[in-house]
């Protein structure tokens, strides 16, 4: 365990849908980030929160909502998904202090949209 | 083209043979970061160096920044190292990371 965690390992999700992905980090840190991983492609950086705030969104569809209740959860909640949505969607955390070291993710979430 | 280019895609060899992985990339940096990926989804950090070369156990990290490429060793593979490695660059113009899209090596018993 890297102290991010993230639930659930898999979810499959018709298109009509909706659900909500969890990340959870006991390391104190006050930076969190949800990353896109698609087959043979570099990681696609989606939502960064800073002390709680969104401090950037890179162009991700509407479909995507992220949420950051407090400095340890970020959620990501999903609906009306296509079948390109299909991925591994990442959580990681660091310390805006030390950036860029302490950056650390969690297992992720494969996520298939049928 | 990606500003992060990783070479080979994939890379399959026996047990005890020395690998390289190489990234090279196009923009400024102040510090490039070697990651490993395992087949379960989770990435860890290996490196992260700005100059020279880095050492820990059987993995060694070398950049050079004039040429902008780094390379990423592993002396006396083992099946264990079989995992997806993951090259990202900190960019030194707004600290933002950009990755490779990575190297899946497969090491075989």
């Amino acid at each position: 365990e890297t102290g991010v965690t993230q639930t659930p390992r898999h979810l499959v999700m018709g298109m009509t849908n909706k659900k909500s992905l969890k990340c959870e980090q006991h390391l104190g840190h006050n930076a969190m980030y949800w990353y896109k991983q698609s087959a043979k492609k570099p990681l696609e950086l989606m939502f960064v929160y800073n002390f709680k705030e969104q401090t950037e969104n890179n162009s991700v569809p509407s479909r995507f909502s992220p949420e950051c209740p407090n400095s340890s959860h970020l959620f990501l909640h999903l609906h009306t998904l296509q079948p390109e949505d299909s991925a591994l969607y990442l959580c990681a955390s660091s310390q805006v202090e030390m950036w860029p070291y302490g950056y650390t993710f969690g297992s992720g979430t494969r996520l298939t949209v049928v | 083209k990606n500003e992060v280019e990783q070479s080979p895609q994939n890379l399959t060899a026996q047990e005890g043979e020395f690998i390289t992985i190489n990234c090279s990339y196009s923009v400024g940096i102040s510090a490039l970061h070697w990651l490993q990926q395992h087949p379960g989804g989770g990435i860890v950090s290996l490196f992260m160096l700005s100059s020279g070369k880095k050492k820990h156990g059987r993995l060694i990290a070398t950049i050079n920044i004039q040429e902008k490429h780094s390379s990423l060793h592993i002396t006396a593979s083992h099946p264990r190292d079989s995992a997806v490695y993951i090259c990202a660059v900190l960019m030194d113009s707004n600290y933002q990371l950009i990755w490779g899209a990575g190297t899946k090596l497969i090491i075989k018993p």
